[in-house]
């Protein structure tokens, strides 16, 4: 079946160094979705890209989609504690838009 | 506006018991589905709904009944709990599809089967 693939699964970084997680699926998505989950919480959405090459930012966070539209990425500039969390990639399923398949996600620790 | 509602927040299980857990949501939405997460797997869906009455399979769907009588609600059943099941267990509703709009998801439930 379809798959979704995140990587690395963790990353610790100092805060103020860059980060960035990198999703590739086994099939074209027709868009890709982000999700960041705080430890002990549930997924938040974040953002949802759509075009081949789309890219967007949400102030230190940017956005890529690939031009196959088979991988992403997200890329944070100059970590800070509250960015902690893991953070998923999420597509929908071919022939259908109903079911949505997460990657398993990249775990971010910032040390202070 | 109080969203997903998932109850409880945790629990346990002894093997072979069965409970419901139970996903409320006050938003309208037509799409709504259960994930289960469990440690480096990510999130895992189980069941979906696109409307009132209408339910289908996810990708881990065994051991597992659900059934939408109604818009809001979304319960999903354990009939013989087993230790596998033992998880993180987050309920997420859409306006429609996924595709078309973000999954608003539930606090979660904390199961765990001894």
């Amino acid at each position: 079946g379809q798959q979704v693939m995140q990587i690395p699964q963790y990353q610790h970084v100092q805060e103020g160094e860059d980060f960035t997680t990198y999703c590739n699926s086994s099939t074209t998505l027709s868009n890709i979705q982000w999700y960041k989950q705080r430890p002990g919480g549930h997924p938040v959405f974040l953002i949802q890209l759509v075009k081949s090459g789309e890219v967007k930012k949400q102030k230190r966070l940017t956005f890529q989609f690939g031009e196959a539209k088979k991988n992403s990425s997200l890329h944070i500039t100059a970590t800070q504690t509250t960015d902690v969390g893991t953070y998923f990639c999420a597509g929908p399923t071919q022939g259908g838009s109903e079911k949505l398949v997460f990657g398993k996600g990249t775990k971010l620790t910032v040390n202070p | 506006n109080a969203g997903v509602t998932q109850t409880p927040k945790f629990q346990v299980l002894k093997t072979g018991q069965s409970m419901t857990l139970q996903c409320a949501q006050d938003m309208n939405h037509e799409y709504m589905s259960w994930y289960r997460q469990d440690p480096g797997m990510g999130l895992r869906l189980i069941h979906y709904s696109v409307g009132a009455g209408i339910t289908d399979q996810g990708e881990v769907p065994n051991g597992y009944n659900v059934s939408r009588s109604t818009t809001e609600d979304f319960p999903l059943r354990l009939l013989s709990a087993a230790p596998s099941q033992t998880s993180v267990y987050f309920c997420a509703s859409t306006r429609q599809g996924p595709s078309n709009s973000p999954l608003h998801f539930g606090n979660g439930t904390r199961l765990t089967v001894t």
